[in-house]
């Protein structure tokens, strides 16, 4: 049974590109949660994607911007790439059927590097 | 507002030594969970527990134990016999009622041999 998944490992990009982040879930789960991770710091939750729709978002700029698949995968966009989105970027998956989102299992990350 | 304070930045222990990791939280909420994760040098986050707001029973697995106390907004972890393996940084994590989580910005843990 595979776990989180997440493509690519490694990114660099430059100041101003776009970049796509791509996230397949834990089997059974149908809800994805994107986290950016700074260096030194904890995650902090960008969004949550369920039914193909933003459910939560967190305290990001219009510059972030993600999708979910009917088969339940997503992916993360981000446009005008600053030098402070450096960072890893983790996905987390669960299922909502329960009711409670609280068994979130979490991808090994994409590290974004901008210059 | 939620917030998860996680004072100690970084913690040297020698192998075999006890250590605990201090979190500190803050919500309004009457319900909520607070969690442990994991994250080793490879980067993905491994839950350690869970526990949500109404069970303040303290918890033992194995060498890992967890103090949860309402009174004073803290969710310990202490590792009894530390070994090189738990070198690590360590989050404590809330999730609200809206689903949401909040971390703190984590513990690094060193055990030397």
């Amino acid at each position: 049974d595979a776990g989180v998944t997440q493509s690519p490992t490694h990114l660099i990009k430059t100041r101003g590109q776009q970049v796509t982040l791509r996230c397949s879930p834990k089997s059974g789960h149908d809800t994805v949660s994107w986290y950016q991770q700074a260096l030194g710091q904890g995650p902090q939750f960008i969004f949550q994607y369920y039914e193909e729709e933003e459910r939560q978002r967190g305290n990001f700029p219009d510059r972030f911007s993600g999708h979910q698949f009917p088969n339940y995968s997503s992916e993360l966009n981000v446009n005008a790439l600053l030098l402070g989105d450096s960072a890893l970027y983790l996905c987390a998956s669960s299922f909502r059927g329960t009711g409670a989102l609280y068994e979130q299992y979490f991808g090994p990350g994409t590290r974004l590097t901008v210059t | 507002a939620q917030k998860v304070t996680q004072a100690q930045t970084e913690i040297s222990v020698v192998e075999k030594e006890d250590v605990t990791l201090d979190c500190v939280y803050e919500t309004r909420d009457t319900t909520y969970y607070l969690f442990w994760y994991k994250q080793p040098p490879s980067g993905e986050l491994v839950f350690l527990i869970r526990r949500n707001s109404f069970d303040e029973q303290n918890e033992i697995s194995g060498r890992y134990s967890w103090n949860f106390q309402k009174s004073t907004s803290s969710f310990n972890f202490t590792i009894t016999a530390s070994q090189v393996v738990d070198s690590a940084v360590y989050f404590c994590a809330l999730k609200d009622t809206g689903n949401q989580f909040y971390f703190g910005t984590g513990t690094s843990l060193t055990v030397i041999p």
